[in-house]
């Protein structure tokens, strides 16, 4: 059985550039959350999906976005990209929303420069 | 800044047990979790706890929550050089978990 799988593993962007960061979640997992996890400020929840609908967010500027497929797969968003955004994104996968279990991919090392 | 708290180092000697700390606030948390994280890497899973629960064990790992006070435990017995890494506390409140800063465990042979 694949665990999560986040891609691409880093990306490198400059200041301005948007980017978009995907998350394939494990098979039959129909929860999807987004992490923030910077030296600064630790782990942080950006948002988390569940049959294609946001059911939570975190406290982030509208700049951060995401987006679920019927087929569970998660995409997120940032646009106008910040020195700060520069961060390894973490993505959860459930089995639905509020599980015991939370499985987390590698993660996407994302650099803005 | 975190509502989850836990003490930033730890070092032990190899074979010796680790006890990793974390207090969290919300009394309404349904799961507790305790992550590993290596350098570079995501997050592995280790274990878990229902908030009804007191204790729980699995292998090397015992879990203690104290529900009244807030505090959940991790001890790893006869730890090892492989279980150096940092270890994240997490509650679960409704649809977000909430994490600890991370305690980063270093085990000395």
């Amino acid at each position: 059985k694949a665990g999560v799988t986040q891609t691409p593993r880093y990306l490198i962007k400059t200041r301005g550039q948007q980017v978009t960061l995907s998350c394939s979640p494990i098979s039959g997992h129909r929860s999807v959350s987004w992490y923030q996890q910077t030296p600064g400020q630790g782990l942080q929840f950006l948002f988390e999906y569940f049959s294609e609908t946001q059911r939570n967010k975190g406290n982030f500027p509208g700049r951060f976005s995401g987006r679920q497929f019927s087929n569970s797969r998660s995409e997120m968003n940032v646009s106008t990209l910040e020195l700060g955004d520069s961060a390894l994104y973490l993505c959860a996968s459930s089995l639905v929303t509020g599980s015991s279990e939370a499985f987390f991919g590698q993660g996407t090392r994302l650099t803005v420069v | 800044g975190e509502d989850v708290e836990q003490s930033l180092f730890l070092s032990v000697r190899e074979g010796d047990s680790s006890v990793i700390n974390c207090t969290y606030t919300d009394s309404s948390s349904t799961y507790l979790y305790w992550y590993k994280q290596e350098p570079g890497a995501g997050l592995q899973l280790l274990t878990y706890i229902f908030s009804n629960m007191d204790m729980k064990q699995d292998q090397r790992l015992t879990v203690l929550l104290n529900k009244k006070d807030k505090h959940l435990s991790l001890r790893i017995a006869d730890t090892q050089t492989g279980d150096s890494a940092i270890y994240f506390c997490a509650e679960r409140r409704n649809n977000d978990m909430r994490f600890g800063a991370g305690t980063r465990l270093t085990v000395k042979p």
